[in-house]
């Protein structure tokens, strides 16, 4: 186990709402990324956060935004959820700059988008 | 754009044998390489890392050789198991930047 955990596991939505997704980072890590996972693909970045603040986007649309809190946990909100966001969100903790570390994933999201 | 591909979709060995999965990165800043399993409905699992200082690195019963001057990396596991049956995804990073994965590697061991 890597001690980060994400909430919920498995998630059904309808094309338009919006879903907000949780990570609880591993104790003493401050950094955050969030990937999606499409079937039979390679995680790929949405966004970092790094103590707080947003560190390093991916291609994704504005839609998709985050949150990290004073303990290092985060959320990943998505907006007018469309069809092509289902996927397994993963969430990964790491120690963060100046070096680079191990970065730990959760077990992941399956969100399922109607 | 920067890009992490594997050579190899999928893989298929005999239980004992050794295996070696293959990897190249396209960003010669690339300065920390990670491999990771990923079993199906779970999240990678972290095997093991290397820095771009380095050209080897051993952990159990797995290696990984970096070879910065053609941009490869390989992850060898000794007698393999079925349990390492698995997709295996290198990942590149630099300076704790975001991660670079390949599209990964179908590892199947038969008894």
């Amino acid at each position: 186990e890597t001690g980060v955990t994400q909430s919920p596991t498995h998630l059904i939505k309808t094309r338009g709402q919006q879903v907000t997704l949780r990570c609880s980072s591993q104790s003493g890590h401050n950094t955050v990324s969030w990937y999606q996972q499409a079937l039979g693909q390679g995680p790929q970045f949405i966004f970092q956060y790094y103590r707080e603040e947003e560190n390093g986007r991916g291609n994704f649309p504005p839609r998709f935004s985050g949150l990290q809190f004073p303990n290092y946990s985060s959320e990943l909100n998505v907006n007018a959820l469309e069809l092509d966001d289902s996927a397994l969100y993963l969430c990964a903790s790491s120690l963060g700059e100046p070096r680079s570390t191990e970065a730990f994933f959760g077990q992941g999201t399956r969100l399922t988008v109607v | 754009g920067e890009s992490v591909g594997l050579h190899l979709p999928t893989l298929s060995v005999q239980e004992g044998d050794n295996s070696i999965i293959n990897c190249a990165y396209s960003n010669s800043a690339s300065d920390y390489f990670i491999w990771y399993k990923q079993e199906s409905g779970k999240g990678p699992q972290f095997i093991i890392d290397i820095r771009s200082n380095m050209d080897k690195r051993q952990g159990q019963r797995v290696t990984v050789l970096l070879n910065k001057t053609v941009k490869h990396l390989s992850l060898q596991i000794a007698a393999t198991q079925p349990g390492d049956s698995a997709v295996y995804f290198c990942a590149a990073t630099n300076q704790g930047g975001k991660l670079i994965f390949g599209q990964g590697t179908e590892l199947s061991v038969k008894p």
